[in-house]
């Protein structure tokens, strides 16, 4: 099925630095939600975004729905050890059709 | 407490032996839906179901069952499992209002290996 580009599809960073990743489609999304998959267990939502433009934030996490409907942002700030996981974009259509990215595995050295 | 609960969430078996893995939801979710998680491939969907009675396939039903024969309850049925069905398994379930999907759900997941 259809995926979502999502980029980068790996990070390893120090713990305290910002971490940028994004989701593109090349198809017009009218709402993007981002999930965290820690190791073994199952992805938990992070943030929703429902409106072109918005921008949200969630303690040190912070997403964007781009302009265009076809890319959304997620920011995290002063990482630490336990924001390690994969960060997956995903859509959830009026179509029933839902659309996953293929995640970023974020690792984050002490 | 609002939750996904599948079982079990390890399984060892060998090639066709019958299983079913259960998934459950207590918040009255009208869709729920089957994923496998393999490495490099992301989540791929298998089956899901938009209400009772009512089950579809997804991107990779083969060697898949599912039922829903009531609104909480969406088992898993591999009739004859093969090697290449050993993957993480992921229940999820979502509320649907007005043909809008809110935020999926998901349980911690199904980790089978078929010898």
């Amino acid at each position: 099925g259809q995926q979502l580009n999502q980029s980068p599809q790996s990070m390893f960073i120090q713990e305290g630095e910002d971490v940028s990743m994004n989701c593109t489609s090349s198809s017009i999304f009218n709402t993007w939600l981002w999930y965290k998959q820690d190791p073994g267990e199952g992805p938990v939502l992070l943030i929703a975004l429902y409106k072109a433009g918005e921008l949200t934030s969630n303690g040190r996490l912070t997403a964007q729905f781009g302009i265009t409907r076809k890319d959304s942002f997620l920011n995290i700030s002063a990482s630490i050890p336990s924001d390690v996981g994969i960060y997956f974009c995903f859509y959830a259509g009026n179509n029933r059709k839902l659309i996953w990215g293929l995640g970023t595995s974020l690792a984050v050295n002490p | 407490e609002a939750q996904v609960t599948q079982n079990p969430r390890y399984l060892i078996t060998v090639t066709g032996k019958k299983l079913t893995v259960t998934c459950s939801q207590n918040m009255n979710h009208e869709y729920m839906s089957w994923y496998r998680q393999d490495p490099g491939l992301g989540l791929r969907q298998i089956y899901y179901s938009m209400n009772v009675e009512v089950t579809d396939k997804g991107d990779v039903p083969e060697g898949y069952k599912v039922s829903r024969k009531e609104k909480r309850n969406f088992p898993l049925i591999l009739e004859s499992p093969s090697p290449n069905q050993t993957s993480l398994y992921f229940c999820a379930s979502s509320l649907v209002l007005w043909g809008t999907f809110g935020p999926l759900h998901f349980g911690n997941g199904t980790r089978l290996t078929v010898t």
